[in-house]
């Protein structure tokens, strides 16, 4: 298994700002994924994030608006950027192990205004 | 688009009575995992199912592959609170497992 934890655990912003998301994991992993979960709503992808490798962005989500880094196998940040009320989600990452199950860090709850 | 539906939305049940929920993809999935996440919290891992027709079996919860790998199934007997969050399926189409396409999950309440 591993330990994800996720920096801010919440937070409020005004809209045309950009937050950026801490993922730690405590043990070096080859794959990290970024999720958005809307209240009450499924998982969507947003990228995934392969340390030495730039990340692939899925359907939808673009480098300029969701801008990641991948600087080593414990780490990675996720920059949500000029931000608007549609972005109010929680914003998930995960790390994939033995090639298939993901675990989960906590979330960060962003709220913009 | 590959899709995952996924049903009931929601569903409540008593204390004791059984559960189901069901994933239904448009295409063969390489795999299926099924997930839970509790109310405040994250997915979490349950299980992973690869074979054609395979069932697996975690204590009160049964889980099933179809036979053309296109749809699954969670079974809960005897539901207890503890049972309460929102299960997800995740369909793996290409085997890489870093493909997950997530249903829209199934959110549990049981009634004590």
């Amino acid at each position: 298994s591993a330990v994800i934890s996720q920096k801010p655990s919440r937070d409020i912003c005004q809209r045309g700002t950009s937050l950026t998301i801490q993922c730690q994991v405590d043990s070096q992993v080859t794959m990290m994924f970024w999720y958005r979960q809307q209240p009450g709503q499924s998982l969507t992808l947003i990228a995934t994030a392969n340390q030495g490798s730039e990340a692939t962005y899925e359907s939808g989500f673009v480098i300029d608006k969701f801008p990641i880094s991948r600087p080593n196998l414990t780490f990675s940040t996720l920059t949500v950027s000029n931000m608007s009320p549609e972005d109010s989600s929680i914003y998930l990452c995960s790390v994939g192990l033995n090639s298939y199950e993901q675990y989960f860090g906590p979330g960060t709850r962003l709220t913009v205004t | 688009g590959q899709q995952v539906m996924q049903i009931p939305q929601y569903q409540h049940v008593q204390e004791g009575e059984d559960f189901t929920t069901y994933c239904n993809s448009s295409t063969t999935l390489s795999n299926i995992q099924w997930y839970k996440q509790r109310p405040g919290g994250h997915p979490v891992f349950l299980i992973q199912l690869v074979k054609s027709g395979e069932v697996k079996k975690q204590k009160r919860l049964t889980f099933q592959f179809g036979e053309a790998k296109k749809n699954s199934s969670l079974h809960i007997t005897a539901t207890q609170t503890t049972d309460v969050g929102t299960y997800f399926c995740a369909g793996d189409y290409n085997n890489a497992g870093n493909m997950l396409t997530f249903g829209g999950g199934t959110r549990l309440m049981v009634k004590p």
